[in-house]
């Protein structure tokens, strides 16, 4: 069984730019969530897709948008790149019906702008 | 809002010795809890979990928590820690409205010999 995997592992940037993160899930899951982790705090929950479809969104601006593919695998994309934004990002997937779920994380994207 | 507070930022224990780490949470309805290990520059790694039933949940790695609704508590515990178990802890809790999961800020283990 394949785990959770996320490309790029480290990504630099610069202000005003935009990047794209990815997330492979776990096989059998159908729902991904992607948190921001910034340094020395807790992870925090931007957004989540279930079967293509935004399914809850933290409190994050619209410059943070996301997709999930048909084989349930995710993107994150941020635009309009802040200082702040430098972080661990983390995915997470899950298997979503009915209820409450453990979710699985990947290694996570370090983004760095600067 | 539901909320997680974990009231120790460091820990320090002794090899052998045994661990509790602290959680406490705010919530309206019966809460979904879970501990994660994150080990430096890693992901989330899931210890355990409580959803129903049986108050006292066991883990992975040896450790075991206790949810205590009238205290709105959900402490982790090890009888003997291990040099490896040197990490930082997070407590979190998901809402039945969604899959969402609200974590507390963490508490880091440190492990002396």
């Amino acid at each position: 069984e394949t785990g959770v995997t996320q490309s790029p592992t480290h990504l630099i940037k610069t202000r005003g730019q935009q990047v794209t993160l990815r997330c492979s899930s776990q096989s059998g899951h159908n729902t991904v969530s992607w948190y921001q982790q910034a340094l020395g705090q807790g992870p925090q929950f931007i957004f989540q897709y279930y079967r293509e479809e935004e399914n809850g969104r933290g409190n994050f601006p619209p410059r943070f948008s996301g997709l999930q593919f048909p084989n349930y695998s995710s993107e994150l994309n941020v635009n309009a790149l802040e200082l702040d934004d430098s972080a661990l990002y983390l995915c997470a997937s899950s298997a979503l019906g009915g209820g409450p779920s453990e979710q699985y994380f990947g290694p996570g994207t370090r983004l760095t702008v600067t | 809002a539901q909320s997680v507070t974990q009231p120790d930022i460091h820990i320090t224990v002794s090899e052998g010795a045994s661990l509790e780490l602290r959680c406490n949470y705010s919530y309206g309805a019966t809460p979904y809890l879970f501990w994660y290990v994150q080990s430096p520059g890693q992901g989330l790694q899931l210890l355990l979990k409580y959803f129903s039933g049986d108050t006292l949940v066991q883990g992975i790695k040896g450790f075991e928590a206790e949810f205590k609704r009238s205290q709105s508590s959900f402490n982790l515990r090890k009888p003997s820690v291990h040099w490896s178990d040197a990490a930082e802890y997070f407590c979190a809790v998901i809402s039945n409205a969604g899959n969402m999961l609200t974590f507390g800020g963490g508490t880091r283990l440190m492990v002396k010999p």
